[in-house]
């Protein structure tokens, strides 16, 4: 299986920081890399598909990038409703893994 | 709009059988374009997409290793819902456990909407 890993696995950043996670695959992904950002007591919400697609309804502060086995996720402008876990997770083969999460949380 | 909603008993015993049941309304269980899918959440597995099923022209299921030989996932056109069975359970299977509809786009397949989650206890 293809393993996910993420980094930094929390980070304390402020209102109006630009946030940058990492997501590297053990193996080569292409482009299959999904974003999600889950709160607390909540399902987790897609955030970017095929690696740098804003999903439907997204803010554009939100934006991927990466190809290959890196990829990352940064956040412009953090919003406090920003505060939250994000997970990557790909799709290139079943079993689809999700990565272990970076929490991010106020400085 | 899609929306997604889970039933089914938040307490099984060991060695019986999880069952869960998600509603699906603005979109169907037969479309050619969704598949539909249980992934769940613990805090020593982290996110874990366990399998779906999906249509096309037939059914199809796909099941994750993990779990492969106590799984099964089935649709109900007749009310348009899924639902997951899982046998042989033991505490380790304990974890809040989501539906979702998965989506290809630009050749990636992903989750775009989820169910609200249901935590499962395997206790006696």
């Amino acid at each position: 299986d293809i393993q996910m890993t993420q980094s930094p696995s929390s980070l304390s950043a402020s209102v109006g920081d630009s946030v940058t996670i990492t997501c590297r695959a053990s193996q080569t992904i292409v482009s299959f890399l999904s974003w999600y950002q889950q709160k607390p007591g909540k399902a987790p919400k897609l955030l970017i598909y095929a690696a740098s697609s804003l999903q439907s309804g997204v803010p554009s502060r939100f934006s991927g990038s990466g190809s290959g086995t890196d990829f990352t996720l940064t956040i412009s402008s953090l919003q406090p409703e920003d505060f939250a876990t994000y997970y990557c997770q790909h799709s290139y083969s079943n079993p689809f893994p999700f990565g272990p999460g970076t929490k991010v949380d106020i400085k | 709009q899609v929306q997604l909603q889970q039933s089914g008993p938040g307490l099984v015993r060991p060695s019986q059988t999880l069952s869960l049941t998600c509603g699906i309304s603005g979109d169907s269980v037969s479309s050619n374009s969704a598949a539909w899918n249980w992934i769940r959440q613990s805090p020593s597995r982290g996110l874990e997409w366990l399998g779906r099923t999906y249509y096309r022209s037939q059914w199809f299921n796909d099941y994750a290793v993990s779990v492969k030989s106590r799984i099964t996932i089935n649709p109900d056109t007749s009310k348009n819902q899924f639902s997951l069975h899982l046998n042989s359970v033991t505490p380790e299977d304990t974890a809040v456990y989501f539906c979702a509809r998965g989506r290809i786009d630009s050749g990636d397949y992903f989750f775009d909407y989820w169910g609200q989650g249901t935590l499962v206890t395997v206790s006696s």
